[in-house]
């Protein structure tokens, strides 16, 4: 059973800090891996990708991989009230095959 | 304008009622897919359509039966549901494993 693994929450950071939201995949054959967020009552909005290991910094959010661990994790830097979503990791063997999503993880910015 | 489009946003349905949701996308992406998504659980995958050929299959009672006669028409048939499928459904689309959603059906059996 391929599994993603995430804390649901909520995880409540005050406005300006750092959120870090943490992941974990059992599949080793996973290559692509992806976070997405989902505003209450909406469709999940793609905002970050990685393939490889180390770190990938796209503006506010930074994505971090760790294949040997099999963990993936992503940073929110001076984190907005409008950051309150919930964010999604996924995982996936590469191609058009399915991606595997964990339950989400629930984050509040408090002003 | 997500790329994705799914039609309607929301329906109720009785147990014996047979609908249909659809979704249109406009990335020119070759992979559809259909998701289920419960309170408290994760994205559930249902179907996913390569090229308009169903690839996978992921143990969906016949209740709900698939179409994609294009590779940018989905379609989710539903007949006799049950109360417990009352969820959002999305559907997406993707290239090289980067999945785009569209905004969901929400669906409420009766």
């Amino acid at each position: 059973q391929k599994e993603v693994e995430q804390n649901s929450g909520p995880l409540s950071v005050p406005e300006g800090a750092i959120a870090s939201l943490n992941c974990t995949y059992s599949d080793r054959g996973s290559q692509s891996f992806f976070w997405y967020r989902q505003y209450s009552g909406k469709s999940p909005e793609l905002i970050m990708f990685i393939y490889s290991n180390g770190d990938k910094e796209d503006g506010r959010f930074t994505a971090q991989l760790n294949k040997a661990s099999q963990y993936v994790s992503l940073l929110i830097r001076d984190s907005q009230p409008s950051d309150s979503a919930t964010y999604l990791c996924a995982a996936s063997t590469g191609g058009y095959q399915k991606v595997t999503f964990g339950i989400g993880t629930k984050l509040q910015v408090i002003p | 304008e997500t790329g994705v489009t799914q039609t309607p946003r929301h329906l109720v349905m009785g147990m014996t009622n047979k609908k249909s949701l659809k979704c249109e996308q406009h990335l020119g992406h070759n992979a559809m897919y259909w998701y289920k998504q419960s309170a408290k659980k994760p994205l559930e995958l249902m179907f996913v359509y390569n090229f308009k050929e169903q690839t996978e299959n992921n143990s969906v009672p016949s209740r709900f039966s698939p179409e994609c006669p294009n590779s940018s028409h989905l379609f989710l048939h539903l007949h006799t549901l049950q109360p417990e499928d009352s969820a959002l459904y999305l559907c997406a689309s993707s290239q090289s494993g980067l999945a785009f959603f569209g905004q969901g059906t929400r669906l409420t059996v009766v």
